[in-house]
């Protein structure tokens, strides 16, 4: 199985702030990284998939990049409605597997 | 607009049986290969199972694989998740999830819509 590593494992950060997580696989992927924001007591949404483009209705202030192994989930400027924790996901080969997350905070 | 609407949770006594459902609307159900991920309390996404479009090909996590069967009629816009010989580490919420584009089989496609969840608990 594939074995997704992201980093850190939480990290907190003030409104406005640049803020950078990333996602490492066991072995090559090529680009199938997707990545999801999950808020408390809510179901995952889906932010990014081929590790760059954005889903429909997502903004353009979250932006995804890397390939084969090594991949990063930037938010440009954190709002409010960012802290969440966030999940990256290849889909390359079966099992399917997710990163352990990244739960970003409130400095 | 994607509806993806989960039942069938609740509590059940260990080495028992459970099945949910996922009820699809708003898009065309059988274009699209569909998941089922979930999660244990206070812990992270762990990916269960995906069956394609066609329900040609399934596939499972190894925690589940033998115990669990995805399955789906496409005639009533359904996914199952059939769950055998359930223990106390089954215990989380299960969400079904599409994939993003249609008719995706070999092409691996992303997840690109979540149910809202259904809550499973195996105890005694």
């Amino acid at each position: 199985d594939i074995q997704m590593t992201q980093s850190p494992s939480s990290l907190s950060a003030s409104v406005g702030d640049r803020v950078t997580i990333t996602c490492r696989a066991s072995q090559g992927i090529s680009n199938y990284l997707a990545w999801f924001q999950q808020k408390p007591g809510k179901a995952p949404k889906s932010l990014i998939y081929a590790a760059s483009s954005l889903q429909s209705g997502v903004p353009s202030k979250f932006s995804g990049s890397g390939s084969g192994t090594d991949f990063t989930l930037t938010i440009s400027s954190l709002q409010p409605e960012d802290f969440a924790t966030y999940y990256c996901q290849q889909y390359s080969i079966y099992p399917r597997t997710f990163g352990q997350g990244t739960k970003v905070e409130i400095k | 607009q994607v509806r993806l609407v989960e039942s069938g949770g609740g509590v059940v006594q260990p080495g028992r049986s459970l099945r949910l459902s996922c009820t699809a609307s708003g898009f065309t159900f059988s274009i699209y290969g569909m998941h089922w991920v979930r999660q244990a309390p206070g812990k992270g996404l762990e990916w269960v199972a995906i069956i394609w479009y066609d329900g040609s090909h399934q596939d499972y996590a190894d925690s589940v694989k033998g115990r669990f069967s995805i399955s789906r009629d496409n005639s009533k816009n359904t996914l199952y998740l059939q769950m055998h010989s359930l223990r106390a580490e089954d215990t989380a919420v299960y969400y079904c999830a599409k994939e993003s584009r249609g008719y995706s089989g070999y092409d691996p496609d992303n997840i690109g819509s979540w149910g809202q969840g259904t809550l499973v608990t195996v105890s005694s």
